[in-house]
């Protein structure tokens, strides 16, 4: 089935640990974002990319980092994670040509303790 | 730069009444607009969207959106709410130019009464 996988759908991680939560879409998008969910806050973008081998800062990338070696991967990288990551994680991916609406995973509930 | 305002965080009416979900866009671009439901637990889901078509536009199960670009607002309406319309509600809007970011609304939950 076409569509956005995300992993893993939940982890439990310590302050100070690198964690990369993956994101894999089949769909042959080029732009793909990440987002964070918090009560009241809504999503906010973390970061994007329009095409392979380009990203771009959202609204709050600080403690963040991505990479886009090819269409389908946009995994996104913790790297000393904090208390205040924990969120839920969204990826999405549109194709840009067509104006197209976002298609989005399911998520990746992370806590940071 | 693109931003989204939505008023009113929670939103409750009775089965059967109107609904109406607030959104006010900026953009310094002409927008893309577009509104999204999420289910308890779920990723989001497409209702509906405008790209500069007709402003009235239809979306799926029952919603309805009119973009005014006067006002700068894109409200999410729909004439008789059902119980399985209790979710979230998130607005959302891209510019047509530039780096086309997605940016979204803090989010309206929308509760049903019987």
């Amino acid at each position: 089935i076409a569509g956005i996988t995300q992993a893993p759908t939940s982890q439990i991680l310590a302050a100070g640990r690198r964690m990369t939560l993956r994101c894999t879409q089949d769909m042959r998008h080029n732009a793909m974002y990440w987002y964070r969910q918090d009560l009241g806050l809504g999503l906010r973008l973390i970061h994007y990319s329009n095409t392979a081998g380009t990203t771009g800062k959202g609204e709050v990338p600080d403690g963040y980092s991505v990479s886009r070696a090819n269409t389908d991967d946009f995994p996104l990288t913790l790297a000393s994670a904090v208390p205040s990551q924990t969120s839920v994680y969204f990826c999405a991916s549109r194709q840009t040509a067509s104006n197209t609406e976002a298609f989005f995973g399911q998520g990746t509930r992370l806590t940071v303790v | 730069a693109q931003s989204v305002t939505q008023l009113g965080s929670h939103v409750s009416v009775s089965e059967g009444a109107l609904v109406l979900l607030r959104c006010n866009y900026s953009s310094s671009v002409p927008p893309y607009l577009f509104w999204y439901v999420q289910y308890p637990n779920q990723g989001l889901q497409l209702l509906l969207k405008y790209t500069s078509a007709a402003t009235l536009v239809k979306g799926i199960n029952g919603f309805e959106a009119e973009f005014k670009k006067s006002e700068t607002s894109f409200h999410l309406t729909k004439p008789s709410a059902h119980m399985s319309d209790a979710a979230e509600y998130f607005c959302a809007v891209m510019g047509s130019k530039g780096a086309q970011k997605l940016v979204f609304g803090q989010g309206t939950r929308l509760t049903i009464n019987p």
